[in-house]
């Protein structure tokens, strides 16, 4: 069975300064696809970036980036340049290949300060 | 850039009513999927569709149903509603035909928020 973790509750990150939002998950199949999402206060669930198990560079969107370390099970989130807008829940999800659904982390709850 | 379409937005109902939400996906998308998020909770996968037949069914309990018609559209019934059902309901859709199922971007709604009184 796929499982996400996502250890951070929430964290509080000054404006313009990097963040890394830290996402581990398990599988044990070789096939597999890891997403993150945005859900401002508003609920609305946007999608930010997507790494594929067979991926060799890491993904990037923007000022986006995933750190994808497939040996450690990991896929971090890296928001560069922290904007007041990034204020959010942020969540880790994965799917793998003999499944439909993603299978979500309890997500990080960040705010940016100004 | 047109993006999955959600009706309603807010929806109230009473114990033992029913509710019917309807999900317009992405155009020229063809599986369509249905989450429930409880309030502070992740999303809760419930059913998917892949042009118009169910293709994975999650924790959806017996009082819903869904089905995505000949437009792609897609419609979630719940009947019975209890307390416990009060939840944000999302509806993602994705291209899928010809791509291996894990690389699929589900692309959200913005929801339906449904309380139940």
């Amino acid at each position: 069975a796929q499982k996400i973790t996502q250890t951070q509750p929430g964290m509080f990150v000054q404006e313009k300064e990097a963040v890394t939002l830290d996402c581990t998950y398990d599988t044990s199949d070789p096939s597999y696809g890891l997403f993150w999402y945005k859900q401002p206060s508003s609920g609305e669930m946007i999608f930010l970036i997507y790494q594929g198990s067979y991926d060799q560079q890491n993904a990037t969107e923007g000022r986006y980036s995933l750190n994808f370390q497939k040996a450690r099970k990991s896929a971090n989130l890296v928001i560069s340049a922290s904007q007041l807008g990034d204020s959010a829940m942020y969540f880790c999800a994965m799917r793998d290949f003999g499944n439909e659904k993603l299978t979500f982390g309890t997500g990080t709850r960040l705010t940016i300060i100004p | 850039a047109a993006g999955v379409i959600q009706s309603p937005r807010h929806l109230i109902k009473e114990k033992r009513e029913t509710a019917t939400l309807k999900c317009y996906p992405i155009p020229r998308h063809d599986t369509v999927y249905w989450y429930q998020q409880g309030p502070g909770q992740d999303p809760q996968f419930l059913i998917s569709f892949y042009e118009k037949m169910q293709s994975d069914k999650g924790s959806i309990p017996d009082r819903f149903s869904a089905q995505q018609f000949s437009d792609y559209h897609s419609e979630l019934n719940m009947s019975s509603l209890e307390l416990g059902d009060s939840a944000l309901y999302f509806c993602a859709s994705s291209l899928t035909s010809g791509r291996a199922a894990f690389k699929n971007i589900q692309y959200f709604g913005a929801g339906t928020r449904l309380s139940v009184l």
